[in-house]
């Protein structure tokens, strides 16, 4: 199965600033996402991060809010702009499985976010 | 739109006992059902099923899916305080996507 990794795996941020969350795949993987959990909830899907083109976001997630490269098969990144104290959350990462079977994903280890 | 329910929302049980998870769903497009543990932070993958019937199993845990009355269920024999966690089911639809449900928080006391 893919080990996913990602950084940092947490931060306190001020209200207005913005941060960037990496996430490392160690093998080809072509399906990633992006989750949000915000405290006692379950995750929900932000976007799909496409590699070689714009990510795909889910309704109630805006690009300009919620950027998201993706420049290889390996790697993407999610930045939270303008953050506010509504954007604390732990934020998670996913792959495809590799092991053929393309719905079984793995999840990175999470970023912990709080915002002031 | 897809949706996954879960219950019970909570559960404590004693060490030994024997605990039965359930998720039920609505889907567009079904792909496939997942089950994971959350600890902390990453949900760590259990079981993926795609056909009815058939029982998925590891160790203490096993679980299985109906796929025409849209539930699947997660049983965890001679539990263990080591299995304390939320256990998440997630709908896999259309494009990859996992939809989630709110989780059972399970709580083993010794």
């Amino acid at each position: 199965s893919a080990v996913i990794s990602q950084k940092p795996s947490r931060d306190i941020c001020q209200r207005g600033t913005s941060l960037t969350i990496q996430c490392q795949v160690d093998s080809q993987v072509t399906m990633m996402f992006w989750y949000r959990q915000q405290p006692g909830q379950s995750l929900t899907l932000i976007a799909t991060a496409n590699q070689g083109s714009e990510a795909t976001y889910e309704s109630g997630f805006v690009i300009d809010k919620f950027p998201i490269s993706r420049p290889n098969l390996t790697f993407s990144t999610l930045t939270v702009s303008n953050m506010s104290p509504e954007d604390s959350s732990i934020y998670l990462c996913s792959g495809e499985g590799g092991r053929g079977e393309e719905d079984e994903q793995f999840f990175g280890p999470g970023t912990r976010l709080t915002v002031l | 739109e897809d949706k996954v329910v879960q219950s019970p929302l909570s559960l404590v049980v004693h060490e030994g006992d024997t605990v039965t998870l359930n998720c039920s769903y609505e889907v567009t497009n079904f792909r496939s059902l997942l089950w994971y543990k959350q600890e902390k932070k990453a949900p760590t993958f259990l079981f993926m099923l795609t056909s009815s019937g058939i029982e998925k199993k590891s160790g203490r845990l096993s679980s299985i899916l109906d796929k025409k009355e849209l539930f699947s269920i997660l049983n965890i024999t001679a539990t263990q305080t080591g299995d304390s966690a939320v256990y998440l089911c997630a709908l896999g639809g259309s494009n990859y996507k996992l939809t989630f449900g709110k989780g059972t928080l399970l709580t083993v006391n010794p």
